[in-house]
């Protein structure tokens, strides 16, 4: 059973960078999607980006600017960076393993637990 | 592309069918998944292909549709399935969600 742990900083200030961790463990990265997405207080869910085992990433629009998602297989594991945040980057913010179907990026059918990050001065 | 949900919210009675819509703002064929959503908790995979229900999900829970207009039926609402409900085209890039439908027990 496939398990995602997140971590990170959950308190920045303004123009700092955001940075999370996703360890996977019981299973491989090859061959799944691994994603952000974030869901501000009590709004909906907002994909970020995600990235292939082989590194090949993918960025919603809204984020190019500011997003950076890498991947470790070594480590299992896979990263958010997201600079010069504001208070409008406050959100929880989980990680989720997706199931892509040949060149489409497919559903999620797993997800961390997520992380509360706050920006505020 | 664009994904609406409807209703916003909806409360209905113990052992009432419930339906959900998600509107997309252009055909995707099949690639839509279905996610529940209780406070607190990371989003759950329900359906996805439309149609296919995820391992583990109880079979009052089913979607259908294709194209543009998608349904999510609840046959016999439970306690439990107090939750807000999102959908999900799996189509192309950018990945969106629809707004969300809270669904609450009157």
């Amino acid at each position: 059973q496939v398990q995602l742990q997140q971590w990170g900083a959950g308190l920045l200030k303004p123009s700092e960078t955001l940075s999370l961790t996703c360890a996977v463990s019981g299973g491989s990265l090859t061959g799944y999607y691994w994603s952000w997405i974030r869901q501000p207080p009590g709004k909906g869910l907002e994909w970020i980006g995600g990235i292939n085992h082989d590194g090949y990433t993918n960025y919603n629009p809204s984020f190019t600017t500011q997003v950076t998602i890498s991947i470790d297989t070594s480590k299992t594991q896979f990263f958010l960076n997201l600079t010069s945040v504001t208070a409008a980057d406050t959100a929880m913010y989980y990680c989720g393993r997706g199931r892509r179907i040949a060149a489409r990026p497919g559903h999620f059918d797993d997800c961390g637990q997520g992380t509360l990050v706050i920006v505020s001065s | 592309i664009q994904m609406t949900q409807s209703p916003s919210s909806v409360s209905a009675s113990i052992g009432e069918r419930v339906t959900i819509t998600c509107r997309a703002s252009q055909g995707i064929n099949i690639w839509l998944a279905w996610y529940q959503q209780k406070p607190g908790k990371a989003p759950k995979l329900l359906i996805y292909g439309a149609s296919n229900l995820q391992s583990g999900v109880p079979s009052r829970f089913s979607g259908s549709g294709a194209g543009t207009d998608f349904t999510l039926t609840i046959s016999s609402l439970q306690p439990e399935d107090v939750a807000t409900y999102f959908c999900q085209q799996a189509n192309s890039f950018p990945i969106t969600f629809g707004q969300g439908t809270r669904l609450e027990i009157k």
